[in-house]
């Protein structure tokens, strides 16, 4: 069975610019979600969907960062623009449903210079 | 607010001996408990799980326990391996889920 998978693994940019990140959960999953994971901390959420509806984006900064499922499959996230203190890794999972194990992709290193 | 903490950045023990790593959380209301395993450049891994109906789950080498009263958690790993060598993260779960920051343990041959 194949995993969740992200793409780009890593982007460089520079600020003002914008990015997106791609996502393609584990087939059958029908929660997703999008983590930022700063040096030496842990995940930490900044979308859930289920389906193709964001049941929580409180975390999302919204005047720069926004997210799509549509068909409630694949999932992509922006940033427009970019700022220096974005850099991190972007961590996309996925789960059967919510409040169990989630599975997570590789994620994309972001730079920003 | 940090609700998940793992207050060891770090562990290292012998190859063979037990690894144990710790985490507390604050949130009473968190029913799920998760650890995962995460290497260099890939994403975190499951590795085990407890429901809060439950004090202990033991998969092959791997032991969680979980002390509700302490909102107290750890993770034994017995006998430590080299390629245990890793980032150990803590999650919590009711709805959404609360990560710790990390442990890395290092196993020495």
């Amino acid at each position: 069975e194949a995993g969740v998978v992200q793409s780009p693994r890593y982007k460089i940019i520079e600020k003002k610019q914008p990015v997106a990140f791609w996502c393609n959960p584990i087939s059958g999953h029908n929660t997703l979600y999008w983590y930022l994971q700063n040096l030496g901390q842990g995940p930490e959420l900044l979308i859930r969907y289920e389906n193709e509806e964001a049941v929580d984006d409180s975390q999302l900064p919204k005047d720069r960062f926004s997210a799509e499922r549509l068909k409630g499959v694949d999932s992509t996230l922006k940033i427009q623009p970019a700022e220096l203190g974005d850099s991190a890794v972007y961590l996309c999972a996925s789960s059967l449903k919510t409040g169990i194990e989630q599975y997570f992709g590789p994620g994309t290193r972001l730079t920003v210079t | 607010d940090q609700q998940v903490k793992q207050n060891s950045p770090s562990l290292s023990v012998q190859e063979g001996r037990i690894s144990i790593l710790n985490c507390d959380y604050t949130n009473s209301m968190f029913d799920y408990f998760l650890w995962y395993k995460k290497y260099p450049a890939e994403g975190p891994t499951f590795l085990i799980s407890i429901s809060s109906i439950k004090d202990k789950n033991e998969d092959g080498r791997f032991t969680v326990f979980l002390n509700k009263s302490a909102k107290h958690l750890s993770l034994h790993i017995v006998p430590s391996q080299p390629g245990d060598s890793a980032v150990y993260f803590c999650a919590a779960s009711y709805n959404d889920m609360r990560f710790g920051a990390g442990t890395r343990l290092t196993v020495k041959p």
